[in-house]
């Protein structure tokens, strides 16, 4: 299987910084990689796919880059809305996989 | 407008079948290049991709849940059902589906459905 680790796992943050995630494949996924947003008792959110196309509604504030093994995710303006755990996920091989999470706190 | 919405019990015993449905609108499952597939959360865990079922009637399973998994589609129905077999305690968490397009991520999910597996 395919191991995706994220990095860091929590991240305490202000309003208006500029956050950013990794998320490191044990295996070459190409650009088969999404990036989801999850908030307790909601539906997880598709934000990026691709590695870094934006999924249709989502702000612009959020984008995502790399390919092969080294990812990463970048919210440009912290919005009180952002607070809430991040999702890496690779769908090049099966079983696809997730990273471990990142959740981003108020600091 | 895609909507998808999971139901099936609650509560489920330990060895018993946990039986799981899809009910999705906005989209059919015989349009070439869509998918659904399955994804659950146990308590303060990561998500974990169990299945999907695409259009062709490809389908893929997760190898670690050890072959406890079935599948299956109704096109008329629009109904995609997720059978987990001698179910675990480990087996509780929030089970949601998911609607896929090939190349692309899960991009709208169902609320999600909470098991757990309990005497």
């Amino acid at each position: 299987d395919i191991q995706m680790t994220q990095s860091p796992s929590t991240l305490s943050t202000s309003v208006g910084d500029r956050v950013t995630i990794a998320c490191r494949a044990s295996q070459n996924v190409y650009t088969w990689l999404a990036w989801y947003q999850h908030k307790p008792g909601k539906a997880p959110k598709l934000l990026i796919y691709e590695a870094s196309n934006l999924q249709s509604g989502v702000p612009s504030r959020f984008s995502g880059s790399g390919s092969g093994t080294e990812f990463t995710f970048t919210i440009s303006s912290l919005q009180p809305d952002d607070f809430a755990t991040y999702y890496c996920q690779q769908y090049s091989d099966y079983p696809w996989t997730f990273g471990q999470g990142t959740r981003v706190e108020i600091k | 407008q895609i909507t998808l919405k999971e139901s099936g019990p609650s509560l489920v015993k330990p060895t018993q079948t946990l039986t799981l449905t899809c009910t999705f609108s906005g989209f059919s499952l015989t349009t070439s290049e869509v998918g659904v597939g399955w994804i659950r959360q146990s308590p303060g865990k990561a998500l974990e991709w169990l299945a999907v079922i695409h259009w062709n009637d490809v389908l893929r399973y997760n190898p670690s849940l050890d072959n406890r998994l079935t599948i299956t589609k109704d096109t008329s129905k629009n109904q995609v059902v997720l059978t987990l077999t001698n179910v675990l305690p480990v087996d509780t968490g929030t089970y949601y589906c998911g609607h896929r397009l090939t190349q692309r991520g899960f991009d709208s999910w169902g609320q999600g459905t909470l098991v757990a597996v309990s005497t």
